[in-house]
């Protein structure tokens, strides 16, 4: 079936230091990818988006790169904070049909640890 | 504020008994879903509703029930609560109706058990 997934389970850095998360998924008719993160006892917030016709989005200290030929996804954070550490999901968003509503899937999630 | 509430956040129950999950959304959203999450599994759509009393089974449907009465408030109804329901469920919601070209607002999670 259909899957998004991701390759580490927890990711450890030194603060300061940048921070690559990433992840794959199987369904090349996905068109919009979505990263979030999840700080403990909350719920997932929004980080940034990329579009499939776009190989590569900037935010502010985040970067996200989009592979389709390998259908790949990565997250680059910069300069790693302390507030940086979360479990970080990516999802897909696919349309069921033309029209119709999409769906979020999301992969089994990073933990990012940033060290002092 | 813009936001998503969910009530309660925990919840500790027994098996079969009826419980109710409200879930309100305050920014005029026209989508808006239920997920569970897993240790391992991460979120697994529910159920999803596009529009006041428009619903659609989720990824994980079976045991659940919702309703889309008002275009802000999505309950997530359990008639029979088993064990392996025992999860953290969020809600969420986006503006548009497809759910799918804009970003879902997630609220703070449900976390419930079932003895």
């Amino acid at each position: 079936g259909e899957s998004v997934g991701l390759h580490l389970p927890t990711l450890s850095v030194q603060e300061g230091d940048n921070s690559i998360i990433n992840c794959a998924y199987s369904n090349s008719a996905s068109d919009y990818f979505i990263w979030y993160k999840q700080e403990s006892g909350k719920g997932p917030q929004f980080i940034i988006d990329i579009r499939s016709n776009m190989d590569k989005r900037q935010g502010q200290r985040v970067t996200v790169l989009l592979n389709k030929t390998v259908k790949h996804l990565s997250l680059q954070i910069a300069a790693t904070q302390p507030g940086d550490s979360a479990v970080y999901f990516c999802a897909e968003n696919i349309a069921f049909s033309s029209g119709s509503a999409r769906q979020l899937t999301f992969g089994s999630g990073t933990q990012l640890t940033v060290l002092p | 504020e813009a936001q998503v509430t969910q009530n309660p956040r925990y919840l500790i129950t027994v098996t079969g008994k009826k419980l109710t999950v409200t879930c309100s959304q305050n920014m005029n959203h026209e989508y808006m879903s239920w997920y569970r999450q897993d240790p391992g599994l991460g979120l697994r759509q529910i159920y999803y509703s596009m529009n006041v009393e428009v619903t659609d089974k989720g990824d994980v449907p079976e045991g659940y029930k919702v309703s889309r009465k008002e275009k802000r408030n999505f309950p997530l109804i359990l008639e029979s609560p088993s064990p392996n329901q025992t999860s953290l469920y969020f809600c969420a919601s986006s503006l548009l109706a497809s759910g799918g070209t804009d970003t879902q607002y997630f609220g703070p999670g449900t976390r419930l058990t079932v003895l």
